[in-house]
């Protein structure tokens, strides 16, 4: 079965650099998630979409940004990075308008900036 | 305010042992989703099980087994004759339905070594 896609796997970028991490969901999946994970710590819920529009907002910073496309993939925007930055982050989908809420993670993508 | 704990941070155990992960949650909603999902040392999260809040029946699926008690706001999680390939970090996480979202609120995770 078709699973989440995220590109790229690896990032590696230096202090003030911007990054562009990309979220193919699931086929018929509607909803998108981004979740950030620092170095042992659990997932962080940073931002979500549903059917394009913004579903809801965590502690996502404000140099960071998100939007979902028409085909339903979707975008996080991360600027001015900082060394704290340094993460895997992950996207999630789930079909919300046919009531299946788990939602089904992507592999990551590692972020490291020096 | 959701709130997931899970108390063991780590837990070693020898193969084959029964193993069982707590995970205690706090929520004002009625209705929620817990879930568990597993991240092997590749990274990767994997989605065990959902389970929402008005179907305490336990589950049985091959060696996992799930116990969800609403009175004392518990989902358990058990893995009976474990596996090396069971070595992981285990997450509990809450769902709430506020507005439509569903974002998960995650435990920080109890650390599973299975010796062989």
């Amino acid at each position: 079965a078709a699973g989440v896609i995220q590109s790229p796997r690896h990032l590696i970028k230096e202090k003030r650099e911007t990054a562009t991490l990309k979220c193919y969901p699931i086929p018929r999946h509607d909803t998108v998630y981004w979740y950030q994970q620092g170095p042992g710590q659990d997932p962080q819920f940073l931002i979500s979409f549903y059917e394009k529009m913004q579903s809801d907002k965590g502690s996502i910073p404000d140099r960071f940004s998100a939007q979902q496309f028409s085909d339903y993939h979707s975008e996080l925007n991360m600027s001015s990075l900082e060394l704290g930055d340094s993460a895997l982050y992950f996207c999630a989908s789930s079909s919300r308008d046919r009531g299946q809420y788990e939602q089904y993670f992507g592999p990551g993508t590692r972020l490291t900036v020096t | 305010a959701q709130k997931v704990t899970q108390a063991q941070t780590e837990i070693s155990v020898v193969e084959k042992e029964d193993v069982t992960l707590d995970c205690v949650y706090e929520t004002r909603d009625t209705t929620y989703y817990l879930f568990w999902y597993k991240q092997p040392p590749s990274g990767e999260l994997v989605f065990l099980i959902r389970r929402n809040s008005f179907d305490e029946q336990n589950e049985i699926s091959g060696r996992y087994s799930w116990n969800f008690q609403k009175s004392t706001s518990s989902f358990n999680f058990t893995i009976t004759a474990s596996q090396v390939v069971d070595s992981a970090v285990y997450f509990c996480a809450l769902s709430d339905t506020v507005a439509g979202a569903n974002n998960l609120f995650f435990g920080t995770g109890t650390r599973l070594t299975v010796i062989p």
